[in-house]
């Protein structure tokens, strides 16, 4: 079965540099998720997008953004890295918003140097 | 604010042994994840427990879930080595029309041969 696909798998950025992650949910899913979890941490929820539309936002920075495209895929951006942004990163998908579940992608892991 | 509490946070048992993780939280929510992680790898969906009273088996893995307690408990019985991982909890929190997952602190489990 279709799984979430994220990329890339790792990234390194110098401090101050900006990166793009990218997420491709499962088909037909309708609902897009990024989190963010740091070392020995739980995930924190950033941002979603429901049909395209930003649908909630959490502890995202402000040197953050993300959109979703047409396709449904989305990307973060991430601008002006600090050393504290070095996390791994999910994106999660579902569909009806979570009735099924929710699937979460192989993850990027971002390290800030 | 929801907030989910795990515990115990770190967990080593001998194989063979059961024991059970708790996940409280503080909000009304009907809907509870729980999700496996090893080190550095993605978040594998464990179940998906969506009323009161809904109890799903996996192997060695039972979940069950109290919503009027707010309280959901993973139980592993005879654990083996291949259970050692990070469990999570989460809760799908639907307020004012948002939906994203809060998960718990974590659960590390190391079953010792």
């Amino acid at each position: 079965a279709a799984g979430v696909i994220q990329s890339p798998r790792h990234l390194i950025k110098e401090k101050r540099e900006t990166a793009t992650l990218k997420c491709y949910p499962i088909p037909r899913h309708d609902t897009v998720y990024w989190y963010q979890q740091g070392p020995g941490q739980d995930p924190q929820f950033l941002i979603s997008f429901y049909e395209k539309m930003q649908s909630d936002k959490g502890s995202i920075p402000d040197r953050f953004s993300a959109q979703q495209f047409s396709d449904y895929h989305s990307e973060l951006n991430m601008s002006s890295l600090e050393l504290g942004d070095s996390a791994l990163y999910f994106c999660a998908s579902s569909l009806g918003r979570g009735l099924a579940g929710y699937t979460f992608g192989s993850g990027t892991r971002l390290t800030v140097v | 604010e929801l907030k989910v509490e795990q515990n115990p946070l770190f967990l080593s048992m001998q194989e063979g042994k059961n024991y059970t993780i708790y996940c409280n939280y503080s909000t009304t929510s009907d809907r509870l994840y729980w999700y496996r992680q090893d080190p550095g790898k993605s978040l594998e969906s464990l179940f998906v427990l969506l009323s009161n009273g809904a109890v799903k088996q996996e192997g060695r893995l039972m979940a069950s879930l109290d919503t009027k307690a707010r309280l959901s408990t993973l139980h592993i019985t005879a654990a083996v080595h291949d259970l050692s991982a990070t469990y999570f909890c989460a809760v799908d929190y639907s307020g004012a029309g948002s939906y994203q997952l809060t998960f718990g602190k974590g659960t590390k489990l190391s079953v010792i041969p």
